[in-house]
């Protein structure tokens, strides 16, 4: 069956230091995303991408970048980890180039923890 | 930009309708309204999408007023299985320089015996 999947799970990590964390579906979608879901905020866009090498920010991208070299694969890498985006992060795709009105399939989600 | 805003919280029992009203007042032209549900340590799951006035799946009904400034989930005959935080989201029909979604802070639902 086609999924989304998510890798790590869990990550603990130093301010400071790079982190990437992984998104790969095997829906074979044109668009994908990353949220971060924090208490009281929802879910909030920080990147999505229209399909291979397109990317484009969303209302919280500071801090973050995504780079789209293939269909399944969007990774999400935070240049110098900060203690405010601890958080965590959820990867979605969907079919067709009609944006929010797609259908959303999302993973399981990466709780980060930037100490 | 379309700003949501729903109930941060709702209890309700077995066997009720439960209705969950998010509110959009700035909802531009373009935008559809979607629900998705979530479960502890899981993404959310798509319920219902529309445009204007109702939808109805075998699942839920969305309402959708005239004005488009608010829309009403309904979950027919609740169970303990729906339990869960509910989101409503805006977002435009079409890609765009500007296009956003915009996701409301969820409304817990809890169901009772």
């Amino acid at each position: 069956d086609a999924e989304i999947t998510q890798s790590p799970r869990h990550k603990i990590t130093e301010t400071g230091r790079q982190v990437t964390l992984a998104c790969h579906q095997t829906w074979n979608h044109n668009n994908m995303f990353w949220y971060r879901q924090d208490l009281g905020h929802g879910l909030r866009l920080i990147h999505y991408s229209y399909g291979v090498h397109d990317t484009n920010k969303g209302e919280v991208s500071d801090g973050y970048s995504v780079s789209r070299s293939n269909t399944e694969d969007l990774p999400l890498t935070l240049e110098s980890a900060a203690s405010s985006q601890t958080s965590v992060y959820f990867c979605a795709s969907s079919e067709s180039k009609r944006g929010g009105t797609d259908t959303q399939y999302f993973g399981p989600g990466t709780r980060l923890t930037v100490l | 930009l379309a700003k949501t805003t729903q109930p941060i919280s709702m209890d309700s029992y077995e066997g009720q309708e439960v209705n969950i009203t998010c509110s959009h007042n700035n909802i531009a032209t373009n935008d559809y309204i979607t629900w998705y549900q979530q479960f502890p340590s899981q993404g959310p799951r798509f319920i219902i999408q529309g445009y204007k006035t109702k939808v109805t799946n075998e699942v839920a009904s969305l309402f959708i007023p005239a004005d488009r400034k608010s829309s009403t989930l309904s979950l027919p005959r609740v169970s303990l299985s729906d339990t869960a935080v509910y989101y409503c989201l805006v977002g435009a029909a079409a890609w765009g320089s500007n296009y956003q979604l915009i996701w409301g802070a969820g409304t817990k639902l809890i169901i009772k015996p």
